[in-house]
């Protein structure tokens, strides 16, 4: 069981609301990653960091912004949620220095509701 | 273009019986392949992970193969359980960049019934 925490699991908002989603892990990893996932479809990377203070985009175009101050936390941002963001939000982290091989720990997810 | 697909979409077996997930990619230049087990509103959890040399790795239950020449790997499951019941997705990782993209299948939902 990989210790990668996301809360909250359930989040059901109104349009127009800036919302937080909490991502934490305590396994050390350098490596954290966000992926929005749609029912029946593929994961789609939105956001990643190499280590503290390093954030890029992923390959979908997302509304939302990352930071990463502190290696364990890396939280996701919507300054204005719409009902477009409606999805399951999925947060991950990989070990240090193992390259394109290394493996990812995926957390419990975040499925917004939008309304 | 890079992508996975993988089949059949979704599939109902009897607990007990075996069966086999199909998995083609053209992701390029391809690095490694990994299975994931996703259950029903939690994250994906890995199964295996197979550079483009190895040819079948296994995780009890659970055996990948993999053939680099045709783009290809399987996943299956022998005796299955209840428990198996899960989205099952393939993820092929290029050798493109130091992040090393992984490309995502849609899954193959399987329902094991009693």
């Amino acid at each position: 069981e990989a210790d990668i925490y996301q809360t909250p699991r359930y989040l059901v908002i109104g349009t127009g609301k800036k919302i937080t989603l909490e991502c934490s892990q305590t396994m050390g990893h350098d490596k954290m990653y966000w992926y929005q996932q749609d029912p029946g479809m593929e994961l789609h990377l939105i956001h990643y960091s190499y280590g503290v203070n390093s954030t890029e985009k992923g390959d979908l175009s997302s509304e939302s912004t990352v930071s990463r101050i502190r290696t364990e936390h890396f939280p996701l941002t919507l300054e204005s949620a719409r009902p477009s963001h409606t999805s399951q939000y999925l947060c991950a982290s990989s070990e240090p220095g193992q390259g394109a091989a290394d493996t990812q720990y995926f957390g419990p997810g975040t499925r917004l509701t939008v309304l | 273009k890079n992508q996975v697909e993988q089949s059949p979409q979704s599939l109902i077996i009897l607990e007990g019986k075996n069966c086999t997930l199909q998995c083609n990619y053209t992701v390029s230049p391809f690095s490694n392949l990994r299975w994931y087990k996703q259950d029903t509103g939690r994250g994906p959890v890995s199964l295996t992970i197979m550079t483009f040399s190895e040819n079948t790795k296994s995780n009890g239950r659970y055996t990948a193969t993999l053939d680099a020449d045709t783009k290809q790997s399987s996943l299956h499951i022998t005796a299955s359980q209840l428990s198996d019941s899960a989205s099952y997705i393939c993820v092929a990782n290029d050798r493109g960049s130091t992040l090393g993209r992984l490309y995502f299948g849609r899954g193959t939902q399987l329902t094991v019934w009693p």
